[in-house]
Order: structure tokens, then sequence, then C-alpha cells
């Protein structure tokens, strides 16, 4: 069955402080996506990252960056040298093909990013 | 560019009403069609999705139902809502064949009183 958990509820930090959001999964597939979403406080869900599970290179994009390791099924986010406008709450989820077609997407609890000034 | 809108964006509605939130993808064919519901400070629950016309897989079993008329309409529908259906309804897709990335609409903000 599939899991995800990010076990970090609310993160507080001050503008410039680096910041990583943890995300595990649990999955019985070999084949899947991880993704990491932003959602500010307008309520729209932005897409950040995809990564299919033969894929375990880490990605820097900016100040973002991403961390998977399959070992311990791990898809951590890291944002450098943080600013007031990252705060949002950010979700990890994970994808699985359907035999019925299609695929279905669980979502993480969430982790609260709060960045003062 | 594929497109995707949902409405009402707000809806206030009593105790055992019925519900209608539509959802309408554009600029893409043959989509999977999520609903989603946020409660107040929480993650995401897939409700249901789609990967066809008339076909539904319901994932949390509730009074809510939902419906796919044609390719790219998806409507979330109750008959008699409760006071736990309160929350923040967002629609969503991904492209077929895709890789599971999602689209959402605006979302739907439902308070049930």
């Amino acid at each position: 069955a599939q899991k995800v958990t990010q076990a970090q509820t609310e993160i507080s930090v001050v503008e410039k402080e680096d910041v990583t959001l943890d995300c595990v999964y649990e999955t019985r597939d070999t084949t899947y996506y991880l993704f990491w979403y932003k959602q500010p406080p307008s309520g729209e869900l932005v897409f950040l990252i995809r990564r299919n599970s033969f894929d375990e290179q880490n990605e820097i994009s900016g100040r973002y960056s991403w961390n998977f390791q399959k070992s311990t099924s791990s898809f951590n986010f890291t944002i450098t040298a943080s600013q007031v406008v990252d705060s949002a709450v950010y979700f990890c989820a994970l994808s699985e093909a359907q035999d019925t077609g299609g695929f279905k997407t669980i979502f993480g609890a969430g982790t609260r990013l709060f960045v003062k000034a | 560019s594929q497109t995707i809108h949902q409405w009402p964006a707000t809806l206030v509605q009593p105790v055992g009403s019925p519900l209608s939130l539509e959802c309408t993808v554009e600029g893409t064919s043959n989509p999977n069609l999520y609903w989603y519901r946020q409660a107040a400070g929480r993650g995401l629950q897939l409700l249901f999705y789609s990967v066809g016309i008339g076909q539904i897989s319901s994932e949390v079993p509730q009074n809510l139902s939902a419906s796919r008329p044609q390719d790219r309409q998806f409507i979330l529908s109750s008959k008699k809502l409760l006071l736990s259906d309160s929350g923040f309804y967002l629609c969503a897709f991904t492209e077929a064949p895709g890789t599971g990335e999602l689209f959402f609409g605006e979302g739907s903000r439902l308070t049930v009183l």
C-alpha cells in the first residue's frame, strides 16, 4: 500500500537560513514517481519537481535541491537561503500506475514553513 | 496549453442540502481526473479518480459521489451534506499517457453550517 509521511508539521526559520523538509514513503511497486508541491496562501498547488524511481540523481534548481535515496525511501527537499516568499505548505506525493490505467497519487500531510524576515 | 477550471470558488451550504462541484479541463484529451479534499490545516485526501468516461474509482467511503459525463468534465456531488464535508476541494488532472504530474484547479472552499 502507498504511504507518504512528512513528520514535520511546522517549521519556522529566519530569512537566509537553510531548511530541509523530510519525506519518507512506502510502496510495493518498483516503478513509481515522487513529487513535491507547494501550496502558497492562495491555496492553489504548484508543482515543483518530479522524480522517477529509477533516477536517484539529486537535483538542484536555484535555491531548491532534492535528495532522493531509495535505500531509506526518502525524498527530502532543501531550500537554501530561505526567503519570506518561501512561506507555504509543502507536500510530498507518491504516484503509482494503476492496472486500470492512469496514476493514483497520494500526498503526505504537508509541512507548513514559516520564514520570518 | 492545458487548463483546468473548477467552480464555484466558494460555497456555504446548510447541513442536509445537496452539493455539486464542477471541473472542466481544456487542451488535452482523455485526461485522468481527480477530486481531492483538504480539511483545514490538513493534507490532501484522495476522494475519487477517473481514467475515462463513466469510470470512477472511490477511495474513501462517504456521502459523496463523483461522475464523469464527458471526457473532460468531472463532477463531485452529495445528496445531503454533513458538517464534516466542510473543506477545500481540489480538482486535478494528469495527462494520459503521462508521468503522474498533477495539474490542479483553483479549488472550491465549502463551508457546511
